[in-house]
């Protein structure tokens, strides 16, 4: 069975700052990994998705790379801004289809 | 304008009753799917379709239904509501079936008393 872990569950640093989340498979056979931001009380928004033949994607100040070879995802945020605070989720699938999410990551950036 | 819509965004009712999840996608995606998401905020597929065919069906209660009138609709009937039923309910879409990019609606917050 497939199991995602996002470290750390939650984050808080000052405006400004630049920051790395982490995600990992116990099973490294994902064929690709998506990042979504969750803000409270609302749904999933897509970030990044990275193919299976990508080692990362860039989108503005996020910038995620996979090392399939691991089954470890990062996701970095450079020179963060209050309005990155949300709850970042990274989900890959491994069964056909099926995506398999992390519990999140929970960032809180202080102005 | 909306991608992936859901309603009814709150949904209250008591234990026993039966209702119904309606989505809808005007992405021309192919693949639909319904999540649920826990009060730890964990999410787990629960089932998905492909073309109005059901492609996924994880270990879900019989309670929970979803019918598929047409691609662009993904609707999920639950009957006899039990409290460890609420939770929140997403609906998603996908360009195809298989490891592509998923959109995800605004979900729906099912209380049940």
């Amino acid at each position: 069975k497939q199991e995602v872990t996002q470290i750390p569950a939650a984050l808080s640093v000052p405006e400004g700052e630049n920051l790395v989340l982490n995600c990992s498979f116990t099973d490294s056979a994902i064929y690709n990994l998506q990042w979504f931001r969750q803000d409270p009380g609302k749904g999933l928004t897509s970030l990044l998705l990275i193919q299976s033949s990508q080692r990362e994607q860039t989108s503005g100040r996020l910038n995620a790379s996979l090392d399939k070879s691991s089954g470890r995802s990062t996701l970095y945020i450079a020179a963060s801004q209050p309005g990155d605070s949300a709850t970042y989720l990274c989900a890959g699938p491994l069964d056909f289809n099926k995506f398999y999410f992390g519990s999140g990551t929970k960032l809180n950036v202080k102005p | 304008d909306t991608a992936v819509s859901q309603t009814p965004k709150y949904l209250v009712t008591q234990m026993g009753n039966d209702k119904s999840i309606k989505c809808e996608q005007n992405l021309g995606h192919d693949t639909m799917y319904w999540y649920k998401q826990d009060s730890k905020k964990f999410l787990k597929i629960m089932f998905s379709y492909n073309n109005k065919e059901l492609i996924i069906n994880e270990t879900v209660p019989n309670r929970f239904s979803p019918k598929s009138p047409d691609k662009a609709h993904l609707n999920l009937h639950i009957n006899s509501l039990e409290l460890g039923d609420s939770a929140v309910y997403f609906c998603a879409s996908s360009h195809r079936a298989g490891y592509n990019e998923q959109f995800f609606g605004p979900g729906t917050r099912l209380t049940v008393l």
